[in-house]
């Protein structure tokens, strides 16, 4: 079966703080995203990444960045955390006939 | 105005009904995708479409190209069935992007 796992389920961080979410998946699939969720506004596009080394921002970037240096691993960047950034993260792997693989997320809480 | 809608925005249904939940999109499509996320929880891939029909189980999604129209079906309802039903379509291209709806929340009760 697919996987994808993203390494925290829920995080408390502070104002200010880098914060790494990691992502991983063991399918060999070139396509990761990374995705925000907060209610009433849905799941939005942070960041995708083609391959590796390749990024290109999602619908709302600003203060996030990406790091993709092994097919398997696609990681969010919280520059300095801010509260703002309290949210479900949600990482998707895709495979070439657009079959999409969702991680279990990781709840980010920043205080 | 958002490219997907989904209707109803909530569904209280009670164990064994037939429910439907519908998706409309405005933009050419590739493929369409039905997702499930119960409370607290992951997404779920219930179904990529980019005709006709596709049944699993009580599920059946169905997708009308010509009227840029899908449908999740479920049959049977049941309490475990509760959860957010999120429709999402690919437009095309090798980038593989998503753009989501806003989610149904269904509750069956028992």
């Amino acid at each position: 079966d697919v996987k994808v796992t993203q390494s925290s389920r829920y995080l408390v961080k502070r104002t200010g703080e880098k914060v790494f979410l990691e992502c991983v998946q063991d399918m060999d699939h070139e396509n990761m995203f990374w995705y925000r969720q907060d209610p009433g506004l849905g799941l939005r596009l942070i960041y995708f990444s083609y391959d590796v080394k390749m990024k290109e921002k999602g619908d709302i970037p600003e203060g996030y960045s990406v790091s993709r240096e092994k097919k398997e691993r696609f990681s969010l960047i919280l520059e300095s955390a801010s509260t703002n950034q309290t949210s479900m993260y949600l990482c998707a792997s895709v495979s070439s006939n657009y079959g999409y693989t969702f991680g279990s997320g990781t709840r980010l809480t920043v205080v | 105005k958002n490219e997907v809608e989904q209707s109803p925005q909530n569904l209280t249904a009670q164990e064994g009904e037939f429910i439907t939940i519908n998706c409309s999109y405005s933009v050419g499509i590739s493929a369409l995708h039905w997702l499930q996320q119960h409370p607290g929880g992951g997404i779920v891939s219930l179904f990529m479409l980019s005709s006709g029909k596709k049944k699993h189980g009580r599920l059946i999604a169905t997708i009308n190209i010509q009227e840029k129209h899908s449908s999740l079906h479920i049959t049977a309802s049941h309490p475990r069935d509760s959860a957010v039903y999120i429709c999402a379509v690919n437009s095309g291209g090798s980038n593989y992007k998503l753009t989501f709806g806003k989610g149904t929340l269904l509750t069956v009760n028992p």
